[in-house]
Formats: C-alpha cells, sequence, structure tokens
C-alpha cells in the first residue's frame, strides 16, 4: 500500500474560522510533511516531520500550526487565514526522514479557498 | 537564487516521439533527485528517482544524472497523449526537498 491519504478533498472558511487538515499513511513511513502549492508555481515545503518530531518549519505564519499525534497522522491546524492563503495543502510521506536516498509519496491534496 | 531550474515549456512533441526534459540544481550536497508528474488539479506523482550518477531506466522512462554537471534529466520514450502533464524535477538535501517550476509537457496525437 504506497497511499497518502488527505481529507477533506475540499474546504472553504471564512477569516475567522479554525479547521483542521488530516493526513494518513500506513506505509510505516517515519518522516511526513506540509507543503503547499498555488496555481501553475511548485510546491513549497511548510513543516516537516520526522519520528514525530517538528524538524523544519519552513518560516511558516503561526495562523498554521502543524500537528504529529503519532506515527501514521499528520494534522495541519488553520486560524485566522488570508484569503492568499487558498491554495493545494500537499501531505507527503518518505520512509525514514533521514537524510538522503528517501522517496517521497504525495496524498491527493486539499483544496483550500479562504474567502 | 533558485535551488532547481527547469524550463517551464511547454513542450510539444509529436506521439511516439522522444521527449526530453532538463533540469539543473545548483547545490552541489543534494543526493538524490527525483521527477514527478503531476496532472492540472491532482497531486504530484513519483514516477523516477536517481541516486547515482548515469541512467537509470523504467519502461519508457529514463533518468540521467550528472552531479558534476549538477544536470538532471528524463527521458520519455514512445511519448503518449497520456504524458501530457507537468514535470517536476525534485532535489533532495538533509530531507528537504526542493521543486523545480515545472515543464509542461504536451504530445500531440
Amino acid at each position: 500500500d504506497t497511499e497518502v491519504t488527505q481529507t477533506p478533498k475540499h474546504l472553504v472558511m471564512g477569516m475567522t474560522n479554525k479547521k483542521s487538515l488530516k493526513c494518513e499513511q500506513h506505509m510505516g513511513h517515519r518522516a511526513m510533511y506540509w507543503y503547499k502549492q498555488k496555481a501553475k508555481k511548485p510546491p513549497e515545503l511548510m513543516f516537516v516531520y520526522s519520528y514525530e518530531k517538528l524538524s523544519i518549519n519552513e518560516s511558516v505564519p503561526s495562523r498554521f500550526s502543524p500537528e504529529c499525534p503519532n506515527s501514521s497522522l499528520l494534522n495541519l491546524h488553520l486560524h485566522a487565514l488570508q484569503p492568499e492563503d487558498s491554495a493545494l495543502y500537499l501531505c507527503a510521506s518518505s520512509r525514514s526522514g533521514t537524510s538522503g536516498f528517501d522517496e517521497q509519496f504525495f496524498g491527493p491534496g486539499t483544496r483550500l479557498t479562504v474567502l | 537564487q533558485k535551488e532547481v531550474e527547469q524550463n517551464s515549456g511547454p513542450l510539444s512533441v509529436p506521439e511516439g516521439a522522444i521527449a526530453s526534459l532538463n533540469c539543473t540544481y545548483s547545490d552541489r550536497g543534494s543526493q538524490s533527485f527525483f521527477w514527478y508528474r503531476q496532472y492540472s488539479g491532482k497531486s504530484p506523482e513519483l514516477i523516477m528517482f536517481i541516486y547515482s550518477n548515469g541512467d537509470k531506466e523504467d519502461g519508457r522512462f529514463t533518468a540521467q544524472l550528472n552531479k558534476a554537471s549538477q544536470y538532471v534529466s528524463l527521458l520519455i520514450r514512445d511519448s503518449q497523449p497520456s504524458d501530457s502533464a507537468t514535470y517536476l524535477c525534485a532535489v533532495e538535501n538533509f530531507n528537504k526537498f526542493y521543486f523545480g517550476s515545472g515543464t509542461k509537457l504536451n504530445v500531440k496525437p
């Protein structure tokens, strides 16, 4: 099973709302990632969790709050977002979370619209 | 300074031809190199990865890596209309994955 699942597929929220994105993998991978992708742009790395610890935060605003409850689950909590945060949010996972030689698999993404 | 550079295209090839996609990267410490295919509105799909200098073949796809020139390429033989997509080059260094802006490939029937 090489599947990463994400819920919901689509999310519309107002700027005062609080919502969460969920990502799950059952491949035994120990690294999980959040990316943001705007239209016609490449994915931009937001956060990396390695062995359930936050290892990389690419200077993401605090209105995005990641959480890794266990090795299979990754959440992204959203609060007070701006319309420019509207994008496709991609979750990915890879085997070891250590440097090098580690293929990364993406989930289908959550299409987020902030009104 | 961009980490990973790709020609944005579009690259148009006739059906059955070879499509050649190129990518350069700036960090000599990069260890792993990946090609993803992304259809419009969908998430990236891993199609090839390469770690060592030289060629790696998988079906109709061949990835080529030249670390001295900091250059990665993807050849698609016998291109099909279903290969029409954006191809993203990604480079990994210390668990950070950097993506190029992608090359849009159009395969014309």
